[in-house]
């Protein structure tokens, strides 16, 4: 089955520099690829997702990225903020079921 | 609209007790699925359906039952609580299997 790999685990940018989170997955016949913010004690939200037929997306400051040859896709945040500040998880859908499988986390600090 | 709704928010088990975990959409969504979230260890899959009816297993599916006899309900069943057990369980639902999951507001499970 899939098998999703996230790195890093934390990250501490100073506010108005970038990040950038990294995805790895195991099943090339993947096709979906979403990406999920969740601050303290809230539920995960999707904040922008991709799927297999496009190489990039982005929504204002958020962008996502996807190498289907090396099977890898990222997350891209520019200018944060504090309120970038919360754990994201990238996830992928396992294309012989709907099993949607994430990755372990990142956790994301923006010093003001 | 109320969305993805579980009960309760916190619950306190002895060991050996048994529960449910309740689920309900209110979006017409034939996608359920019931996630664990344990420190360091992103959102893992336990159970799933793609319709009434229809359940399969995730990638933690020991020591939990699911049924889904109507669109809107998907309950979790923990049969014996266990220690290793404890952790916080979120309900998500979606559209189809390339849409955004809208998750429930999570239930924190102790077992003692």
């Amino acid at each position: 089955g899939e098998n999703v790999e996230q790195h890093p685990s934390t990250l501490s940018v100073q506010e108005g520099d970038s990040a950038v989170i990294k995805c790895t997955y195991s099943d090339s016949a993947s096709n979906y690829f979403p990406w999920y913010k969740q601050e303290l004690g809230k539920r995960p939200q999707l904040i922008i997702d991709i799927r297999s037929n496009v190489g990039e997306k982005k929504d204002q400051r958020i962008a996502v990225t996807l190498n289907k040859t090396a099977k890898h896709f990222s997350l891209h945040i520019t200018e944060t903020q504090p309120e970038d500040s919360a754990v994201y998880f990238c996830a992928a859908t396992d294309p012989s079921s709907y099993k949607l499988i994430f990755g372990s986390g990142t956790r994301l600090l923006v010093r003001p | 609209n109320a969305g993805v709704t579980q009960t309760p928010k916190f619950q306190v088990l002895k060991t050996g007790q048994s529960m449910t975990l309740q689920c309900a959409q209110d979006m017409n969504h034939e996608y359920m699925s019931w996630y664990r979230q344990d420190p360091g260890m992103g959102l893992r899959l336990i159970h799933y359906s793609v319709g009434a009816g229809i359940t399969d297993q995730g990638e933690v599916p020991n020591g939990y039952n699911v049924s889904r006899s109507t669109t809107e309900d998907f309950p979790l069943r923990l049969l014996s609580a266990a220690p290793s057990q404890t952790s916080v369980y979120f309900c998500a639902s979606s559209y189809s299997r390339r849409t955004e999951a809208f998750f429930g507001q999570g239930t924190r499970l102790t077992v003692v």
